[in-house]
C-alpha cells in the first residue's frame, strides 16, 4: 500500500523568502508525484506532476519540484514567495499499476504555507 | 467553460435525513472521485467510478452511496448521515482511468450534520 508524508503541517515564511514544502512517500511499486494547491474556500488544483523523464519538474506560479527516487522525496520548491502563494499544499502520489485502483491518488495530509508581509 | 460542479455548496441537516450531493462534469471525462476533507487528515477517498456504471469503494465509503447513471454525473447519497460525516466533501473528474491523468476539482460542499 502507498503512503504519503508531508513532513510540516505549517510553514510561515516572509514574503520574498525562499520555501521548501517537504514531501515523502512509500510504495512497493513505481508511482506518479503530484502536488495541488488549495486556496482559501476553493477547490483543488494542479501545481505540477512528475511521470518519468527529468526529476525536475517546472509547475505554475513559479514552484517547481524535485523527484528523488533513492529517498523517496518529491519536495516542493519555490525561490520567492509572494502573499498570494498563502494556501494549502498537497503532495499526491498514484500507482503505475494499471489494476483496479488505477487512477486513484492517495494525498498527504497537507502543508498550510503561511506567506507574512 | 470546462468545470466540476457540486451542488449545494453548503449545507446543515439533521441526524438521519437523507441528502444528496449532487456533482457534474461537462468535460466528458471518464474518472469521477468523491473525496473528503477533514482539518489533519487530507483528503481521503469515498467512491470512484472508471465509468457509467461501473464504481468501486475508495478508504472510507462507510455511510455514503453514489451512482453513475450518466457520464457527466456522480451524485453521493447519504442515507442516513451522522454527526461524524461533518465534512468537506469534494468531487473530482479526470479523462481517464491511468494514474498519469489530472483530476479536475469541484469547489466542494461543506456538510454539517447536527
Amino acid at each position: 500500500a502507498q503512503s504519503v508524508t508531508q513532513l510540516d503541517s505549517q510553514v510561515p515564511v516572509f514574503e520574498e523568502a525562499p520555501v521548501e514544502l517537504r514531501c515523502n512517500y512509500s510504495s512497493s511499486v513505481s508511482v506518479y508525484l503530484f502536488w495541488y494547491v488549495q486556496y482559501p474556500n476553493q477547490g483543488l488544483q494542479l501545481l505540477l506532476k512528475y511521470l518519468s523523464g527529468s526529476t525536475l519538474v517546472k509547475g505554475i506560479n513559479g514552484f517547481e519540484a524535485e523527484f528523488n527516487k533513492s529517498q523517496t522525496s518529491f519536495h516542493l520548491r519555490k525561490p520567492s514567495v509572494h502573499i498570494s502563494d498563502t494556501a494549502e499544499y498537497f503532495c499526491a502520489v498514484s500507482d503505475m499499476n494499471y489494476g483496479g485502483s488505477q487512477g486513484n491518488l492517495i494525498f498527504g495530509k497537507g502543508t498550510k504555507l503561511s506567506v507574512k508581509p | 467553460e470546462a468545470q466540476v460542479t457540486q451542488n449545494p455548496r453548503y449545507l446543515i441537516t439533521v441526524t438521519g435525513k437523507k441528502l444528496t450531493v449532487t456533482c457534474s462534469q461537462n468535460m466528458n471525462h471518464e474518472y469521477m472521485s468523491w473525496y473528503r476533507q477533514d482539518p489533519g487528515l487530507g483528503l481521503r477517498q469515498i467512491y470512484y467510478s472508471m465509468n457509467v456504471e461501473v464504481t468501486d469503494k475508495g478508504d472510507v465509503p462507510e455511510g455514503y452511496k453514489v451512482s453513475r447513471k450518466e457520464k457527466r454525473n456522480f451524485p453521493l447519497i447519504l442515507e442516513s448521515p451522522s454527526p461524524n460525516q461533518t465534512s468537506l466533501y469534494f468531487c473530482a473528474s479526470s479523462p481517464g482511468t491511468g494514474g498519469t491523468y489530472e483530476q479536475y476539482f469541484g469547489p466542494g460542499t461543506r456538510l454539517t450534520v447536527t
